[in-house]
């Protein structure tokens, strides 16, 4: 069975600095994965994913996330964090043809001043 | 955005009523799904459906029903609430048959059992 976790329940770094959300799956065949993020009472927005293809994926708000097959990851990054990057980030691996979804447990961002 | 919506947004309900929560599309995507998010438990797949009348289970359907009648009209049921569904719930779609693996999400539904 594919499962996804997200090492890092909480995550504190400063305005400006830079940030990488950890992300590691299981599944048997090369995944679709994907990071969502969600702001309080919101829903979740796509920030970016990956199918195949180059391993390095570029997404909205000025975030990437690297593939590594050998490491079984995709960690997300983003090279200078704005305070309105606090929220809630999601790491989800897709299961191919079905479309469905198995999320981590999710990793809370807060921005420092 | 996606063309997703969910009917209530927000619902207080007695232990043991039943409930239903509804998720339309105008999208014309395949396949729907229902998901419940918790605090510490990211989202969790409920039932999901992959056409008119097609459906089949997640990993926490017990105590969920749904029904697709129409592409557009996804509906969960909650035949007799308990406490322990309360929660967040969204709708999702997708059409990988299509090539769209990628799955929306829609505004979610606050669902409180008292």
């Amino acid at each position: 069975a594919q499962s996804v976790t997200q090492p890092d329940i909480h995550i504190t770094v400063s305005e400006g600095a830079s940030l990488e959300l950890r992300c590691n799956y299981s599944y048997g065949a090369t995944p679709y994965l994907f990071w969502y993020v969600q702001s309080p009472g919101q829903g979740l927005q796509l920030l970016l994913k990956y199918f195949s293809g180059d391993t390095l994926v570029q997404g909205i708000k000025g975030f990437e996330a690297e593939f590594k097959r050998s490491q079984s990851s995709f960690n997300l990054r983003k090279p200078s964090v704005h305070w309105s990057d606090a929220a809630e980030y999601f790491c989800a691996v897709g299961e191919a043809g079905v479309g469905k979804s198995t999320f981590g447990d999710g990793t809370t961002l807060t921005v420092k001043p | 955005d996606a063309g997703i919506t969910q009917s209530p947004r927000h619902k207080v309900t007695e232990t043991g009523t039943p409930v239903t929560l509804r998720c339309h599309q105008t999208e014309n995507h395949r396949y729907m799904y229902w998901y419940r998010q918790d605090p510490g438990h990211g989202l969790r797949l409920i039932h999901y459906s992959y056409g008119v009348k097609d459906t089949d289970k997640g990993e926490v359907s017990d105590g969920y029903s749904v029904s697709r009648s129409k592409t557009e009209d996804f509906l969960l049921t909650l035949e007799s609430a308990t406490s322990s569904q309360t929660s967040v719930y969204f709708c999702a779609i997708s059409d990988p048959t299509s090539g769209q693996e990628t799955q929306y999400f829609g505004p979610g539904t606050r669902l409180l059992v008292l």
